[in-house]
């Protein structure tokens, strides 16, 4: 089966950088990905992992080790705007994408 | 525009009665998929499907059904065997094998009295 990991909240302070981690365990990987969702809202896709290394988009960067199981979404310069739920996910065999078990993220002044 | 779109957007049933909730995208997708969301909550796999004709249960089918027989079309059928139906439901589509973007349409909330 498919599991991922994170944290469950998160708070930091407008401008701050912040890093919200994913721990998965999964038969067969192909890579992490990342979604943001602010409440009520759908799910949009933010960045892909294939390969370990870091991925950088903007404001939003991802990581990924392989052999730690392992990824981390960072956001950096935050804006009030950046309050919503972040997920992990993987795809996995037969095409099944599972997600994690979300992070909410709430940006203060 | 292309894209994936749910319908309704809010959805009112009594205990005991089935429910169908639309689901029709026009990416040319072959992956879909649907969740369901509870508050505050991580998104759970009910069903999904890579081609037409052909679907495979998630982590939480139980009460659910669905039916592909349109590339475009996905609807989910929540029935009385659902113990607790009322939640968030989202569909999603994806391109090929293993593919790095899922797209989400906007959610269905079901409420059941």
């Amino acid at each position: 089966g498919q599991s991922l990991e994170q944290p469950s909240e998160v708070t930091a302070v407008e401008g701050a950088i912040v890093q919200i981690n994913c721990t998965y365990q999964t038969s067969g990987f192909y890579g992490l990905s990342w979604y943001q969702q602010h409440d009520g809202g759908a799910p949009t896709f933010l960045s892909y992992n294939a390969l370990d290394g870091l991925e950088e988009t903007g404001r939003f960067s991802s990581f990924l080790s392989r052999s730690d199981s392992y990824g981390y979404l960072l956001l950096q310069e935050l804006q009030m705007k950046d309050s919503a739920s972040y997920f992990c996910a993987v795809p996995g065999g037969g095409n099944k994408l599972t997600f994690g078990t979300g992070t909410q993220l709430k940006v203060e002044l | 525009d292309g894209g994936i779109t749910q319908s309704p957007k809010y959805l009112f049933r009594k205990e005991g009665q089935n429910v169908t909730l639309s689901c029709e995208q026009n990416l040319n997708h072959d992956a879909m998929y649907w969740y369901r969301q509870d508050p505050g909550q991580g998104l759970r796999l009910i069903y999904y499907s890579q081609i037409v004709n052909d679907f495979q249960k998630g982590d939480i089918a139980e009460g659910y059904s669905v039916s592909r027989e349109k590339k475009e079309s996905f609807p989910l059928t929540v029935t009385s065997a659902q113990k607790n139906p009322t939640a968030f439901y989202l569909c999603a589509s994806g391109l090929g094998v293993h593919h790095t973007e899922a797209f989400f349409g906007q959610g269905t909330r079901l409420t059941v009295v």
